[in-house]
């Protein structure tokens, strides 16, 4: 079945440091994929998605590219700040026209000042 | 515009009780999607609802049950609870189902069972 594989965390960093959170998945046909986002107490917010091969999705200074190739959208940040601290879900949806989201495990992230 | 709400945020319930969660989507919105999040699990899709009509279901038993109304608000119900129903369950809703749309997140609802 459909799956997403995202690297164990917790990771932690320095602020201004480069982040990069790994993610593979698995899918019959071309999902679609995204990132979310939950702060402490909240529910998930979308961060950034990709709909086809080589799509990049950016938005906050994050960035992912969708790799057929090597099944990955890994996500990437270039400075993170305090205020990125947070935990992190790949998710795919593959069910086309259906809104099921399948997810990763989630990686939480702590910055450091 | 107001976003996903869910009622009540937190919960307390004993085993073998049943219990009933609300989400009332963003004005316009007409899908809606639950999820249960819990430490060991995960995020696990639960069931999808568009126009008061089931659309998917996760991999759940039947202790666990939807419906949509005709203004779009949803309800779950979870019926015989068992511990390991203590979670937090999430809605999303989005305006239609389909590959475009985003998908919007409410807080949670947060279930304890004893």
């Amino acid at each position: 079945g459909d799956s997403v594989t995202q690297m164990e965390g917790p990771v932690t960093l320095s602020e201004e440091a480069f982040l990069t959170i790994n993610c593979t998945y698995t899918a019959t046909g071309y999902p679609s994929l995204f990132w979310y986002v939950q702060y402490p107490g909240e529910g998930l917010q979308l961060l950034l998605k990709a709909t086809k091969a080589d799509d990049k999705g950016s938005n906050k200074g994050f960035e992912a590219t969708y790799r057929k190739e090597t099944t990955s959208f890994h996500l990437e940040k270039g400075s993170v700040q305090v205020s990125d601290s947070a935990v992190y879900f790949c998710a795919l949806r593959a069910l086309r026209g259906a809104q099921k989201l399948v997810f990763g495990q989630g990686t939480r992230l702590t910055i450091n000042p | 515009k107001a976003g996903v709400t869910q009622t009540p945020r937190y919960l307390i319930k004993t085993r073998g009780q049943q219990v009933t969660l609300s989400c009332s989507p963003i004005s316009g919105h007409r899908s809606v999607s639950w999820y249960q999040q819990t430490p060991g699990q995960g995020l696990q899709f639960l069931f999808e609802y568009f126009s008061e009509t089931q659309r998917n279901k996760g991999n759940f038993p039947g202790r666990f049950s939807g419906r949509q109304f005709s203004n779009s608000r949803s309800e779950m119900n979870v019926s015989t609870l068992e511990l390991g129903d203590s979670a937090l369950y999430l809605c999303a809703s989005s305006t239609q189902p389909g590959d475009g749309q985003t998908q919007y997140f409410g807080p949670g609802t947060r279930l304890l069972v004893l």
